[in-house]
């Protein structure tokens, strides 16, 4: 069974940009959500997909924008970049909508110059 | 050792010793809640979780305890060892809909050998 796979593991942008991220959820997890983890704070909820639908949504701007795939594979765009965008980002997947079993990736590192 | 208030940032303790770490919920609905543990360069580990209708549980060498009255859970580690050093963060699941868990500031526990 494999884990989540978080890939890249570390971006540099400039402000201005977009970025795409990917996340490849745990064989059979049909959730995935997406976190923002600025340095020194815990991870907040940016939002969820659940079978290919967006299911859910935290306190992130409109240029924060996700997809998930038929393999529950899942993507997370951000479109101009701002230098408050670095962050660590976080995936988690899960089996249906229930946390327990959430179970995360190692994220991707963004920093925005 | 014991954290001496609500939010501290960082707590030391000796190889052996027991540590407890604090963190006060905001919502008195929430009726899920889990203790998280980050390591560096990783994402977030589940350690252990209780529901809202229980005061206790306990793992191995973990014990979470939960105080609905004043909002308050409490993860104590046993016999704490170098490989505990980390952050941890306690989470809390609202009802209603999707379980998405709502993530604290965190501790960081550092244990001296």
């Amino acid at each position: 069974e494999t884990g989540v796979t978080q890939s890249p593991t570390h971006l540099i942008k400039t402000r201005g940009q977009q970025v795409t991220l990917r996340c490849s959820s745990q064989s059979g997890h049909n959730t995935v959500s997406w976190y923002q983890q600025a340095l020194g704070q815990g991870p907040q909820f940016i939002f969820q997909y659940y079978r290919e639908e967006e299911n859910g949504r935290g306190n992130f701007p409109p240029r924060f924008s996700g997809l998930q795939f038929p393999n529950y594979s899942s993507e997370l765009n951000v479109n101009a970049l701002e230098l408050d965008d670095s962050a660590l980002y976080l995936c988690a997947s899960s089996g249906g909508q229930r946390v327990e079993g959430y179970t995360f990736g190692s994220g991707t590192r963004l920093t925005v110059v | 050792g014991e954290s001496v208030g609500l939010h501290l940032p960082t707590l030391s303790v000796q190889e052996g010793d027991n540590s407890i770490i604090n963190c006060a919920y905001s919502n008195s609905a929430s009726d899920y809640f889990i203790w998280y543990k980050q390591e560096s360069g990783k994402g977030p580990q589940f350690i252990i979780d209780i529901r809202s209708n229980m005061d206790k549980r306990q793992g191995q060498r973990v014990t979470v305890l939960l105080n609905k009255t004043v909002k308050h859970l409490s993860l104590q580690i046993a016999a704490t060892q170098p490989g505990d050093s980390a952050v941890y963060f306690c989470a809390e699941n609202r009802p209603g809909g999707s379980y998405i868990p709502t993530f604290g500031r965190g501790t960081s526990l550092i244990v001296h050998p």
